[in-house]
């Protein structure tokens, strides 16, 4: 059963703090992604990694870097967090391999942040 | 213009009701076509996907696509409290990243 974790289901900073927000998956997976939930905008892709130290911007990047350093951990860095990063943040991951399904994206609870 | 348009919701209805929630999408590439759940305070999963044009039937579940039309839709038969959920529509090109609508908010009425 795969499993996607992220290290915190809330929290709360202050602007101007750096925010890291962790994620792990368990299934050996190639592809890791950052997304943001906003009422009324739907899921934003912020970063995406198709291998170890491999990044790509998606369509949301200002304000965000990340970091993958090993196959199974992802992390996205807010590098100085302001209010209108106040958001739901959520993690997902999918296959990389021909002929699986790298079509379906396995996704963590998710991280509620707050920015004061 | 986004790529995966979806209605926007809320929806609700009696139990028992068959719900019909619908996307356009306008990236050509897309080949897969999935349907995610998404309960309150959880992430996403997925509910049922579909390649290129056609029907899939799933339980009470029929994902169709009419790539003709770029139309995506999911029905759900004798709709149940617990489907009370954001329902999201995705494509993929089969390249890893996919492309979600903004979600349908449904609650189903006991």
């Amino acid at each position: 059963d795969v499993k996607v974790t992220q290290s915190s289901r809330y929290l709360v900073k202050r602007t101007g703090e750096k925010v890291f927000l962790e994620c792990v998956q368990d299934m050996d997976h190639e592809n890791m992604f950052w997304y943001r939930q906003d009422p009324g905008l739907g899921l934003r892709l912020i970063y995406f990694s198709y291998d170890v130290k491999m990044k790509e911007k998606g369509d949301i990047p200002e304000g965000y870097s990340v970091s993958r350093e090993k196959k199974e951990r992802f992390s996205l860095i807010l590098e100085s967090a302001s209010t209108n990063q106040t958001s739901m943040y959520l993690c997902a991951s999918s296959s990389n391999i021909l002929g699986s399904s790298s079509y379906e994206q396995y996704f963590g609870p998710g991280t509620r942040l707050t920015v004061t | 213009q986004k790529e995966v348009e979806q209605d926007p919701g809320p929806l609700s209805v009696p139990e028992g009701a068959i719900v019909s929630l619908n996307c356009t999408y306008s990236n050509s590439a897309f080949q897969y076509f999935m349907w995610y759940r998404q309960y309150s305070r959880k992430g996403p999963e997925l509910l049922m996907y579909t390649y290129s044009s056609g029907n899939k039937e799933d339980g009470r579940f029929t994902a169709q696509v009419d790539k003709s039309s770029k139309y995506i839709s999911l029905f759900i038969r004798d709709s149940q409290p617990s489907d009370s959920a954001t329902y999201l529509c995705a494509g993929n090109t089969n390249a890893g990243k996919s492309t979600f609508g903004d979600g349908t908010t449904l609650t189903v009425k006991p």
